[in-house]
């Protein structure tokens, strides 16, 4: 079964600073995709960010940047220079290519930026 | 522009009711996915379905079913709604194994 693990239920960080919000996974079919999104307020869901299984270099969007540690089943998001308009739930999820497409998500971190 | 719409943006349903949930994309996505959000818990998956017809269970299914007739619908069909069936229901669907966008929400309300 696959699993996603959020461990940091709440974060602050001050604004212009950097911060990094943990995800690790559990899986054992090679291929796979991780995506983080962004859930402000309003509720809608913004995707971020993507970084698949065979991909040898760290994925980066803008301020976003995903560390991907692959041997230890880690897929951090690290957003440099946070802005007040980063406060928000972040998820993080896998998807297993071999499992029909399957989409799975962890728990959640809220960010909370200060200024 | 990418759009997966929801049927309701609220809802309000009594005990033992049978509610319907639906969503339509206008993306010719082929994957399609209902998840209920609750404080604490992140996104869970009730249902996904990857083609027309066809289901697989996520990891909540009980108390849930789904329907998919056609491509850009997908339906979640509570059979006796129960109080502890309350919650955020989002849907969303992907092009194969891309990212997944959104619908914006149903809260649904079960008394």
């Amino acid at each position: 079964a696959q699993k996603i693990t959020q461990t940091q239920p709440g974060m602050f960080v001050q604004e212009k600073e950097a911060v990094t919000l943990d995800c690790t996974y559990d899986t054992s079919d090679p291929s796979y995709g991780l995506f983080w999104y962004k859930q402000p307020s309003s509720g809608e869901m913004i995707f971020l960010i993507y970084q698949g299984s065979y991909d040898q270099q760290n994925a980066t969007e803008g301020r976003y940047s995903l560390n991907f540690q692959k041997a230890r089943k880690s897929a951090n998001l690290v957003i440099s220079a946070s802005q007040l308009g980063d406060s928000a739930m972040y998820f993080c999820a896998m998807r297993v290519n071999n499992a029909g497409n399957m989409l799975t998500f962890g728990g959640g971190t809220r960010l909370m930026v200060k200024p | 522009d990418v759009k997966v719409t929801q049927s309701s943006r609220y809802l309000v349903k009594r005990t033992g009711e049978k509610v319907f949930l639906e969503c339509v994309q206008d993306m010719d996505h082929e994957n399609m996915f209902w998840y209920r959000q609750d404080p604490g818990l992140g996104l869970r998956l009730i249902y996904f379905s990857y083609d027309v017809k066809m289901k697989e269970k996520g990891d909540i299914p009980e108390g849930y079913s789904v329907s998919r007739e056609k491509k850009e619908r997908f339906s979640l069909i509570l059979e006796s709604a129960s109080t502890n069936q309350t919650s955020m229901y989002l849907c969303a669907s992907s092009l194969y194994r891309n990212e997944a966008f959104f619908g914006q929400g149903t809260r649904l309300t079960v008394v």
